[in-house]
């Protein structure tokens, strides 16, 4: 068990540009999720994935923002012409379906200049 | 108003002291999370109620479904319990947690 693991760790862009983040779950866990943190705040649920599908999108993936999960192992998020709003920690979360108990990675860092 | 209310925001205690940080939430929900979060990003899941009361070490963590109120007790609290400890909430048919703001707890030597 290595562990929720996402990179890279820090990204800083220039606005406009694409960024990719990545997620590699635990082996065996179906369920992974996405999340956004901005400083002082709680995490904000961005997506769900049960296996490779999609099955739950918040509001705040706008157009500019899209998740997949190919083969339902690891997770991409990317982020397309970027804005300063979008300057935050994107975390990713799994599980397996019993025991529940959610393991988050150490997040990404973005920082949008 | 936010769905998820902790309290209080930022706490500092002695070592040694007992700690509550509080939890409330106005949705139904068939689960609660308690999550530590140290500096830099990594968050560690605590417990998960979804009834009554759990304990691990020196952590409890008690929930109150009628009255939507969760907390969170600390006994001999130590530096190492320092962080942002946050309550997220998973309601009825939905995966998505909704967490809370996070109380950031010191404790001093």
């Amino acid at each position: 068990d290595t562990g929720v693991s996402q990179n890279p760790r820090h990204k800083i862009t220039k606005r406009g540009q694409n960024v990719t983040f990545r997620c590699d779950p635990i082996s065996e866990h179906n369920r992974l999720y996405w999340y956004r943190q901005t400083l002082g705040q709680g995490p904000e649920f961005l997506t769900y994935f049960q296996n490779e599908a999609q099955l739950e999108k918040s509001r705040l993936l706008s157009d500019r923002f899209s998740a997949e999960r190919p083969k339902g192992s690891f997770s991409t998020l990317e982020i397309q012409r970027t804005e300063q709003g979008d300057s935050a920690m994107y975390l990713c979360a799994s599980r397996r379906d019993s025991p529940n108990t959610i393991y988050f990675g150490e997040g990404s860092w973005l920082t949008v200049v | 108003k936010n769905e998820v209310e902790q309290s209080p925001q930022n706490l500092t205690a002695q070592e040694g002291e007992f700690i509550t940080i509080n939890c409330s939430y106005s949705v139904g929900i068939s689960a609660l999370h308690w999550l530590q979060q140290h500096p830099g990003g990594g968050i560690v899941s605590l417990f998960m109620l979804s009834s009554g009361k759990k304990k691990h070490g020196r952590l409890i963590a008690t929930i109150n479904i009628q009255e939507k109120h969760s907390s969170l007790h600390i006994t001999a609290s130590h530096p190492r319990d320092s962080a942002v400890y946050i309550c997220a909430v998973r309601g009825g048919g939905s995966e998505k947690l909704v967490f809370g703001k996070g109380t950031k707890l010191t404790v001093n030597p």
